[in-house]
């Protein structure tokens, strides 16, 4: 079937590294992915986004890479902070048979920031 | 602004039981979604709305029911609840499918 799915269920750095979490997903046809951060208790909170005509996206801190060679997604965050630490989620949006999309998450990714 | 109310934020309930977990956006968003979050998983589709009156299923319909009567309120209903439908469920809303969804923060639901 088709999945999202994550290498890394947890990654641990030192703050002011910079960060890397990587996600998988085996549908060739799905056309947007995201990236949403998760903090204890609360529900996720929209990172970045990038379209499958995009290889690369920028915003504060983050950046998004798709290669849609090998269908991989990754999440870069820059100078991590402490702040940063909670679960990743990469999700992807792919038709269905109703003929709108929706969005499949992959199961996360732990990141924690040591000060 | 307020963005996506979820209430209640816990719930428990005994097995059979039916209840209804109220979500409510004041985005104008077309499109709402419900998820359910178990330990060390994803989130999962449950039902979702492109809109008022059109409703759809997900990956994990079974066991719950959804209406959408106006853009502002997309409440999600459990018939008969079991266990297994002990999670977090998070409601979503977004301008369109192929756009962010913006999440609120949870209802806890334990069922004994």
């Amino acid at each position: 079937g088709e999945s999202v799915g994550l290498h890394l269920p947890t990654l641990s750095v030192q703050e002011g590294d910079n960060s890397i979490i990587n996600c998988a997903y085996s549908n060739s046809a799905s056309d947007y992915f995201i990236w949403y951060k998760q903090e204890s208790g609360k529900g996720p909170q929209f990172i970045i986004d990038i379209r499958s005509n995009m290889d690369k996206r920028q915003g504060q801190r983050v950046t998004v890479l798709l290669n849609k060679t090998v269908k991989h997604l990754s999440l870069q965050i820059a100078a991590t902070q402490p702040g940063d630490s909670a679960v990743y989620f990469c999700a992807e949006n792919k038709g269905s048979d109703s003929g709108y999309s929706t969005l499949t998450f992959g199961k996360g990714t732990m990141l924690l920031v040591s000060p | 602004n307020a963005g996506v109310t979820q209430t209640p934020k816990f719930q428990v309930l005994k097995t059979g039981q039916s209840m209804t977990l109220q979500c409510a956006q004041d985005m104008n968003h077309e499109y709402m979604s419900w998820y359910r979050q178990d330990p060390g998983m994803g989130l999962r589709l449950i039902h979702y709305s492109v809109g008022a009156g059109i409703t759809d299923q997900g990956e994990v319909p079974n066991g719950y029911n959804v209406s959408r009567s106006t853009t502002e309120d997309f409440p999600l209903r459990l018939l008969s609840a079991a266990p297994s439908q002990t999670s977090v469920y998070f409601c979503a809303s977004s301008r369109g499918n192929d756009q962010p969804q913006h999440f609120g923060d949870g209802t806890r639901l334990s069922i004994l």
